[in-house]
């Protein structure tokens, strides 16, 4: 696809249970990046990779969150024992990262997750 | 620490009339600085980007932005306003993790109206 996909796009998931969210990155970015949209916020940052890496993950909340990419192309987002303080939209983007350094990236449409 | 701050959360502005949209920023060096649109149900789209040189950028959809190092302002207008402008406009700037990559930080985001 053109392109970045996120699945699924909505999620109802009761307290304390686990989910995983996924993201398909523009084929050829490099750089992947997780952001979390609560309601009347803008996005705010989780975790950024670079290939297979997590390059920063300062951004997780708390150890309940973890994020995988191991081939450096698909991401996916886990919550364990989620809590409806979880619940908001989900948002996956993508970039090159070419030596002279481009920084536009380009967002999925978000996986909105409901925690009840 | 970086932060971005857009004072107005709702703005209501009638067909074809002019639009500015606040946009004030903290970082310590020259900034990298997006303006950003979601429109209900989409993902986020690139309306336009500054990082260096003339200090007034133009984007899609019309709009255009004014990067004002003095102020830490970096304000978008568009000088005829369309019903199909009423989205969530978001501004962002980039928090450099390194050379490679980036983390946007995003303000709350104004919500703009458009009346006929």
């Amino acid at each position: 696809g053109a392109g970045v996909s996120q699945t699924p796009s909505n999620k109802v998931t009761e307290k304390g249970k686990y989910v995983e969210l996924r993201c398909d990155p523009i084929s050829g970015h490099t750089a992947l990046y997780w952001y979390r949209q609560s309601l009347g916020q803008g996005p705010e940052f989780l975790i950024y990779f670079q290939g297979t890496g997590a390059a920063d993950d300062s951004g997780l909340p708390n150890d309940r969150f973890f994020a995988v990419r191991p081939e450096g192309s698909v991401s996916t987002l886990k919550i364990q024992r989620t809590e409806r303080g979880d619940s908001a939209v989900y948002l996956c983007a993508s970039s090159l990262v070419p030596g002279g350094g481009s920084y536009e990236q380009y967002f999925g449409p978000g996986t909105r997750l409901t925690v009840t | 620490a970086q932060s971005v701050t857009q004072p107005d959360i709702h703005i209501t502005v009638s067909e074809g009339a002019s639009l500015e949209l606040r946009c004030n920023y903290s970082y310590g060096a020259t900034p990298y600085l997006f303006w950003y649109v979601q429109s209900p149900g989409q993902g986020l789209q690139l309306l336009l980007k500054y990082f260096s040189g003339d200090t007034l950028v133009q984007g899609i959809k019309g709009f255009e932005a004014e990067f004002k190092r003095s102020q830490s302002s970096f304000n978008l207008r568009k000088p005829s306003v369309h019903w199909s402008d009423a989205a969530e406009y978001f501004c962002a700037v980039a928090a450099r993790f390194n050379q490679a990559g980036t983390a946007l930080i995003f303000g709350k985001g104004t919500t703009l109206s458009v009346s006929s």
